[in-house]
């Protein structure tokens, strides 16, 4: 299996910019979640779904950020417009209901600069 | 509200040496306690998970951990440490494996010869 992918692996941008992370979920996995880490806070989650609907959004920080999961196969996180404290790396998880003991699995993550 | 607490940010042994990385939880339910590991510029790698059952388990590349629900912890360790285990490690809780997973801030490793 190919594992989670996400696109770009890194991203540099200026404020005021719209900037679009993309996650590709294991297949036949039926939850994705979107995570944050900076050095400050940690990973943090901003979002996850069940079946590509959205089932708690509370880890998003502001209207600024917005997460769309249109397949079972794809997955975006949209900010805009991004500001430099937006600065973090990105991951995106999945993981499958039907396994006894679940687990997340991890994408590589993109790492996005805000200047 | 859940938490987890890395008491170490930074810890440095000798390649050889054993090592022990802690981790504390608070969590209101049976807890589901995972160790992940995050090499530089990498993303994170599941070692190992605990839900029920025997409280010592065991994980991938050698290590092991130990649940202690009268402690509130879920210690990582490995008996003989190798250079290529320096990273980063995290501990996270949650109700299950398909539920958000609440971290620790981790315990970057470092090797020496």
């Amino acid at each position: 299996d190919a594992g989670v992918i996400q696109s770009p692996r890194h991203e540099v941008t200026e404020m005021g910019q719209e900037v679009t992370l993309r996650c590709k979920p294991i297949s036949g996995h039926d939850y994705l979640f979107w995570y944050r880490q900076t050095m400050m806070r940690g990973l943090e989650l901003l979002i996850y779904f069940n079946n590509n609907v959205p089932i708690d959004d509370s880890g998003m920080p502001e209207d600024r950020f917005s997460a769309k999961m249109p397949n079972a196969s794809f997955s975006t996180l949209k900010i805009q417009p991004s500001e430099p404290r937006d600065s973090a790396v990105y991951f995106c998880a999945s993981s499958v209901w039907d396994k006894p003991y679940s687990e997340q699995y991890f994408g590589p993550g993109t790492r996005l600069t805000v200047t | 509200a859940q938490s987890v607490t890395q008491p170490d940010i930074h810890i440095t042994v000798s390649e050889g040496a054993s090592l022990e990385l802690r981790c504390n939880y608070s969590y209101g339910a049976t807890p589901y306690l995972f160790w992940y590991v995050q090499s530089p510029g990498q993303g994170l790698q599941l070692l190992l998970k605990y839900f029920s059952g025997d409280t010592l388990v065991q994980g991938i590349k050698g290590f092991e951990a130990e649940f202690k629900r009268s402690q509130s912890s879920f210690n990582l360790r490995k008996p003989s440490v190798h250079w290529s285990d320096a990273a980063e490690y995290f501990c996270a809780v949650g109700p299950s494996g398909n539920t958000p997973l609440v971290f620790g801030k981790g315990t970057r490793l470092s090797v020496i010869a």
